[in-house]
């Protein structure tokens, strides 16, 4: 199973301070067609997870543009610019280029 | 907007058969991939499986695939899961999602399902 590897496990952010969560897969999940297979989700206190990213950096419908992914095969990064209150929650990668799909143990962003 | 409820007991006997549909509005079954994910209360997420109604496609975690079944009825809408032989490990939550051929982008509310006697 590819292993997925997040930094940091807490986050403790000022809000309007930028943030930022790496996540590091066992092995390189970029496909033959050029797209790396790495989706971010946040799942906020009591909700069920929500598509934040897919492909390592298109953000998904009604995201806002102060979230942004970008990453290499085996690295990966999800810049919040400017943090706001709604932010919080524990923010999972999950690689979907071979199965089993596999999630980062998550990280839990809160607001100082 | 597609939508996603899963529904079933939320009670289930140890060694016995979970039992759970998903059902969508917004977006036909025979379209898209769906898939299931479960996350034990305060731990993370578990990707169980998902099916693709074409072809009656289905992938499934490899841990679990000797007791995971995920089929679509077309005319109710809805996908079901099926996981046999159940412990106590299987106390999660269970959600439904569409996908993920561009990630997971719609999950349903999730449903608790507790094995105990």
């Amino acid at each position: 199973d590819i292993v997925m590897t997040q930094s940091p496990l807490s986050l403790p952010v000022t809000p309007g301070e930028p943030a930022s969560v790496s996540c590091r897969s066992s092995q390189s999940l970029l496909h033959t067609n050029g797209y790396k297979y790495l989706d971010w989700y946040l799942q906020k206190p009591g909700q069920s997870p929500q598509l934040l990213i897919y492909f390592s950096s298109t953000r998904a419908s009604g995201v806002p543009d102060r979230f942004s992914g970008s990453g290499s095969g085996i690295d990966f990064t999800l810049k919040i610019s400017r943090v706001e209150a709604e932010d919080v929650g524990v923010y999972f990668c999950m690689q979907s280029l071979q199965a089993p799909y596999t999630f980062g143990q998550g990280t839990r962003l809160e607001i100082k | 907007q597609v939508q996603l409820q899963e529904s079933g007991p939320g009670l289930v006997r140890p060694s016995e058969t979970l039992s759970l549909n998903c059902t969508v509005s917004g977006a036909p079954v025979t379209s898209h991939y769906w898939s299931w994910i479960r996350q034990p209360p305060g731990k993370g997420l578990q990707w169980i499986g998902y099916i693709y109604y074409s072809g009656s496609t289905t992938l499934y975690n490899p841990s679990l695939k000797s007791r995971v079944d995920i089929s679509i009825d077309t005319s109710k809408n809805h996908f079901s899961l099926k996981l046999r032989s159940v412990t106590a490990a299987d106390t999660a939550f269970y959600y439904c999602a569409r996908g993920p051929s561009f990630g997971l982008d719609s999950w349903g509310q999730g449903a608790l399902v507790t094995v105990s006697s």
